[in-house]
């Protein structure tokens, strides 16, 4: 149990254009999921926390008007990179948590993002 | 600030030799624990998590990992690594003012010589 998928795995696009990347809870609900961004061989940094039916919480220093966050439905979170540029590349990895209760938060596999 | 450390950023070692690595957190209220795993091309995998109740816990694999409140540390350790511990080690806290956010630590990179 407790399977987060994420969609697409792997994106190249063009730099200007926008990209969006799902985060789904398989077998549970999910009323906050996370995104994190993860450079190479570096950690993850929290990027936002998603609310189901509200507006994310996004940490400092990240742009909400470029990382549009959608938390639909108790099953998925979405992310959306607007206008990309090459230093959007990156790792971006969701997580989400059981609505009911438990503090453990499931991790995604991640999407490889590469803006050209 | 609170913050997560892992003074080991890489680490070496040989078959069956024993492992510890370091996680010290800044924070000096209730805290929620984990180790997780990253292997080369994968996603996170949790270890183990400390809530409450005693100190050392056990996860999987044959890893444990020791909470020393006075210490402010949450070391991971085995006894005995294999080459397919070769990974990625993050300590992740949840701190008791900050919601259910994780905080990660900067990771270590474990590599595991045949």
């Amino acid at each position: 149990g407790a399977v987060v998928s994420q969609h697409p795995s792997w994106v190249i696009c063009k730099s200007g254009t926008s990209v969006k990347i799902e985060c789904r809870s398989l077998d549970f609900q999910a009323t906050t999921m996370f995104w994190y961004r993860q450079f190479p061989k570096q950690s993850l940094m929290l990027m936002a926390t998603s609310n189901e039916g509200s507006k994310a919480t996004y940490e400092q220093g990240v742009e909400k008007d470029k990382f549009l966050i959608n938390h639909a439905s108790l099953t998925l979170s979405t992310l959306t990179v607007t206008s990309a540029h090459p230093e959007d590349s990156s790792f971006y990895i969701c997580s989400a948590r059981d609505s009911a209760g438990v503090v453990e938060q499931y991790f995604g596999p991640g999407t490889r993002l590469t803006v050209t | 600030a609170q913050s997560v450390s892992q003074h080991n950023h890489h680490v070496i070692l040989s078959e069956a030799a024993s492992l510890e690595l370091g996680c010290n957190y800044s924070y000096g209220g209730t805290v929620n624990l984990f180790w997780y795993v990253q292997y080369p091309g994968q996603h996170l995998q949790l270890l183990l998590k400390y809530f409450s109740g005693d100190p050392l816990v056990k996860g999987i694999k044959g890893f444990e990992a020791e909470f020393i409140k006075s210490k402010f540390s949450f070391n991971l350790r085995k006894p005995s690594v294999q080459w397919s511990d070769t990974a990625e080690y993050f300590c992740a806290v949840i701190f008791n003012n900050a919601g259910n956010m994780l905080t990660f630590g900067g990771g270590t990179r474990l590599m595991v010589k045949p």
